[in-house]
């Protein structure tokens, strides 16, 4: 079945560095989103992606949408203690009625 | 802001036990959906609802699990004979569409189903 795998599976940063993880389907997707889980709470919506190699910005987060639509990342900018939590990206694939989440990467910033 | 509410936020059962979890979309959202999350690991797909009627589901779900919407405004989960691994957390979630614009997930914050 159709697989959403991210890489690192762990990154832990200190404070004001750059921090990116990515996203890899084993299919093409039509379009994918990525959601924050902050510790102990649920998957927050982040943004989407639609069109291939796509680009957003969101004050220090940019996300990418690779040409293929079968890859993504996320590169956050001068992370602060605040962007602790796990990243997942959710892939949708037309025809079907779910998202499919990755694997997820939990950052740590250290103070 | 409009959001998802679960119920109940912890439950903890015996192995064997029928077990209801219960959610609020969000009111005027069309799609419904059942992700669990077992600790520290990824948010897995259950199951999908549409137009009072399962749109898709997952290898997970099997006949032990059953969903429902009875009422216009609750969306329900049934787990009949809880084994232990159904120990995780179970998270539901509403759209307003499928994929497109406005598809974005909104969770709610989650049932904690411990099987003892």
């Amino acid at each position: 079945g159709q697989q959403v795998m991210q890489i690192p599976q762990y990154q832990h940063v200190q404070e004001g560095e750059d921090f990116t993880t990515y996203c890899n389907s084993s299919t093409t997707l039509s379009n994918i989103q990525w959601y924050k889980q902050r510790p102990g709470g649920h998957p927050v919506f982040l943004i989407q992606l639609v069109k291939s190699g796509e680009v957003k910005k969101q004050k220090r987060l940019t996300f990418q949408f690779g040409e293929a639509k079968k890859n993504s990342s996320l590169h956050i900018t001068a992370t602060q203690t605040t962007d602790v939590g796990t990243y997942f990206c959710a892939g949708f694939t037309s025809g079907t009625y779910k998202y499919i989440f990755g694997t997820g990467t939990r950052l740590k910033v250290l103070a | 802001e409009p959001e998802v509410t679960q119920t109940p936020s912890h439950q903890v059962t015996q192995m064997g036990q029928e077990v209801i979890l219960r959610c609020v979309p969000i009111s005027n959202h069309l799609y419904f959906y059942w992700y669990r999350q077992i600790l520290g690991q990824k948010v897995e797909f259950l199951v999908s609802f549409y137009n009072n009627e399962i749109s898709e589901k997952s290898e997970i779900f099997d006949d032990q699990f059953s969903v429902e919407r009875p009422d216009g405004s609750n969306f329900t989960l049934k787990i009949r004979s809880t084994k232990l691994e159904d120990s995780a957390m179970y998270f539901c979630a509403s759209s307003a569409t499928r994929g497109g614009a406005a598809g974005e997930l909104f969770f709610g914050e989650g049932s904690r189903l411990t099987v003892l």
